[in-house]
């Protein structure tokens, strides 16, 4: 049975901080990690996705996946209001096409 | 709009009832899948499509439920008999037809059981 954990939520930062969110999966052959940002009431929107070992940069996000560890993180630089929503780690792989999901980490960033 | 579309976004049914929710994918994506969000949890997959084909339903629950997607036409989830516990926001995702990539969700059928 995959299983993806999220820390356990709610997030809350002040504008213009950095908000740090980490995930971790249990299966070691998963190979596609992606972050989707869900507001309430709507539905899941991809923001990064991250493939290899290291850093990916997009903007203010950045992904960070670590394979040996079983660990992928999402850091938002600048934390804006506006990014007040539901972080969803979701990992990919070993044969499946199918999307795991972690329980999500709920961000507020406080004006 | 090139996007995932969902319809109906909102969907009430009394229980007993057949609920039927289509997708139809981005232009250029040929994979299907559909997850449910219940109220405070995450989402869970339930099923993954091609055309005419399901490839893995091991999320769906053994009776009442079932899905397809025809040659032409969008995708189909179909509820027979829906109990109060169907109660969720029922999403779509597709992604093209290349190992690894990204799938992008629709905007959800909300379905609430009298």
């Amino acid at each position: 049975q995959k299983e993806v954990e999220q820390n356990s939520g709610p997030l809350s930062v002040p504008e213009g901080a950095i908000a740090s969110l980490n995930c971790t999966y249990s299966d070691r052959v998963s190979q596609s990690f992606f972050w989707y940002r869900q507001y309430s009431g709507k539905s899941p929107e991809l923001i990064m996705s991250i493939y290899s070992n290291g850093d990916k940069e997009d903007g203010r996000f950045t992904a960070q996946l670590n394979k040996a560890s079983q660990y992928v993180s999402l850091l938002i630089r600048d934390s804006q209001p506006s990014d007040s929503a539901t972080y969803l780690c979701a990992v990919k792989g070993g044969g499946s096409e199918k999307l795991v999901f972690g329980k999500g980490m709920k961000l507020t960033v406080n004006p | 709009n090139a996007g995932v579309m969902q319809n109906p976004r909102h969907l009430v049914r009394r229980r007993g009832q057949e609920a039927r929710l289509r997708c139809s994918p981005m232009k250029g994506h040929s994979h299907v899948y559909w997850y449910r969000q219940l109220p405070e949890e995450g989402l869970k997959f339930m099923v993954y499509l091609q055309k005419e084909n399901i490839i893995d339903e091991s999320g769906m629950p053994k009776e009442r439920f079932s899905a397809e997607f025809p040659k032409e036409g969008p995708s189909i989830l179909r509820i027979q008999q829906v109990v109060r516990g169907d109660s969720a926001a029922y999403f779509c995702a597709s992604s093209p037809d290349r190992d690894g990539q990204p799938q992008h969700f629709g905007d959800g059928t909300r379905l609430s059981i009298l």
